[in-house]
């Protein structure tokens, strides 16, 4: 079945600074792989997905995220954190066999420092 | 562009009662979700519908029903509300497989 493991629950970071959110997956075929961010009081929003196009895939907001296999591994990146960028950051992997459903890490919660 | 449009946002419930949230969505989805989302626990799919007509239980189904009204709407009910189902409640949908989900605002809900 698939999985996925979001490595740190709180990570802090000062403005300016490069963010890095960890996420790794398990899964017995080609995954495709979101990240979603989360505002506070809001829903989720679709920041990037990889579908096996290419290894570095750009989202919005500056974020960008690496797939790589050897790995297992789909981590999320930004040069620079803006304070705007404070929110809870999930990564999913699609359901097995063309399942509609993704499962969900737990979360990473990211706050930047001014 | 409404997107996803949860009904109520907020809604306080006594334990025993009865209560259903409402989910449409505007954009031809196929496919739609039921979440629950607690703190440290991440979202759990409650029910899901892959199509007009189907639904299935997720991860977190006990005390919960859903009827897939049409292609737009997706309904959960909470028969009698325990104080564990105090949660955020979302729905998504999709168009179909390997497509990113789209999430509505949610619906936080205390039983006491």
């Amino acid at each position: 079945a698939q999985s996925v493991t979001q490595l740190g629950s709180h990570v802090s970071v000062s403005e300016g600074a490069l963010v890095l959110l960890r996420c790794n997956y398990s899964s017995s075929v080609p995954p495709y792989l979101f990240w979603y961010v989360q505002y506070p009081n809001q829903g989720l929003q679709l920041l990037l997905k990889y579908t096996s196009a290419a290894t570095l895939v750009k989202g919005i907001n500056g974020f960008e995220a690496e797939f790589k296999k050897s790995e297992t591994s789909f981590h999320l990146t930004k040069p620079s954190a803006h304070m705007s960028d404070a929110a809870e950051y999930f990564c999913a992997v699609s359901g097995q066999g063309g399942s509609e459903k993704l499962v969900f890490g737990k979360g990473t919660k990211l706050t930047v420092n001014p | 562009n409404a997107g996803v449009t949860q009904t109520p946002k907020f809604q306080v419930l006594k334990t025993g009662q009865s209560m259903t949230l409402q989910c449409a969505q505007d954009m031809n989805h196929n496919s739609m979700y039921w979440y629950r989302q607690d703190p440290g626990m991440g979202l759990r799919l409650i029910y899901y519908s892959a199509s007009e007509g189907t639904t299935d239980k997720g991860e977190v189904p006990n005390g919960y029903n859903v009827s897939r009204l049409n292609k737009r709407e997706f309904s959960l009910r909470l028969e009698s509300a325990a104080p564990s189902q105090t949660s955020v409640y979302f729905c998504a949908s999709t168009l179909g497989p390997y497509q990113p989900q789209h999430f509505g605002d949610g619906t936080r809900l205390s039983i006491l």
